[in-house]
């Protein structure tokens, strides 16, 4: 099926640091996300982009956080600075329309 | 607000024998959403098993069944004869309003040769 890849796997980085997670969605997709899963705890909706613009984001999304698709490359989030509760596996999703969602492997991020 | 609730895991079944995995969902903000089972097989990313869209429906993919409940607001995951290469975490989720995906906290399933 289609594939949607993250780029790093993993990461760590020291407390305050920026970070940016990258997503190479399914190529011909408009709707893009980020979700949000902490060790033991349920998968939760970050954010949506289409059209170049943020559509809804949820409490979790704070004003650290950003995200952007210039010119069609990676769909990024960057987190500018980070705490330690930003510690999470981050998943990134892609749709056509907004239907079936297809996600990323993951990436792991420690905030130490 | 939204939210999906699933059996607790881990669950473990016998190869051959027959699974049913809980899920009932509240939805305070459209009367019927999207429903869907995902699944993570070890090592790999989540992927869509099956997803219903319509109250009263089935779906089904590779053995597993979920029926859409409105009634009793459920869209459990049912399969008569468990593999081994059931063996994964399952999630149940529901979705509306521009297709942000609310999900359950995810069922690890294993299978017992």
């Amino acid at each position: 099926g289609p594939k949607v890849l993250q780029i790093p796997s993993h990461q760590i980085i020291d407390m305050g640091q920026m970070v940016t997670l990258n997503c190479d969605p399914v190529s011909n997709h408009l709707y893009f996300y980020w979700y949000k899963q902490i060790l033991g705890q349920q998968m939760e909706f970050l954010v949506n982009f289409y059209n170049g613009k943020v559509m809804e984001k949820s409490k979790l999304f704070k004003d650290q956080f950003s995200v952007e698709r210039p010119d069609g490359s990676y769909f990024t989030l960057k987190i500018q600075p980070t705490a330690l509760e930003d510690s999470a596996v981050y998943f990134c999703a892609s749709s056509f329309l907004q239907d079936t969602q297809y996600f990323g492997p993951g990436t792991r991020l420690l905030v130490l | 607000g939204d939210s999906v609730t699933q059996t607790e895991g881990p669950v473990t079944v016998s190869e051959s024998e027959s699974l049913i995995i809980n899920c009932t969902y509240s939805a305070t903000s459209i009367a019927y959403p999207n429903l869907f089972w995902y699944v993570r097989y070890p090592g790999e990313g989540l992927q869509l098993l099956l997803k219903v869209i319509t109250a009263g429906q089935k779906g089904s993919s590779r053995g597993f069944e979920a029926t859409y409940n409105k009634e009793t607001t459920s869209f459990h995951l049912q399969k008569a004869s468990v593999q081994e290469s059931d063996s994964a975490v399952y999630y149940c989720a529901l979705n509306y309003n521009q297709g942000k995906l609310i999900f359950g906290q995810g069922t690890k399933l294993s299978i017992k040769p």
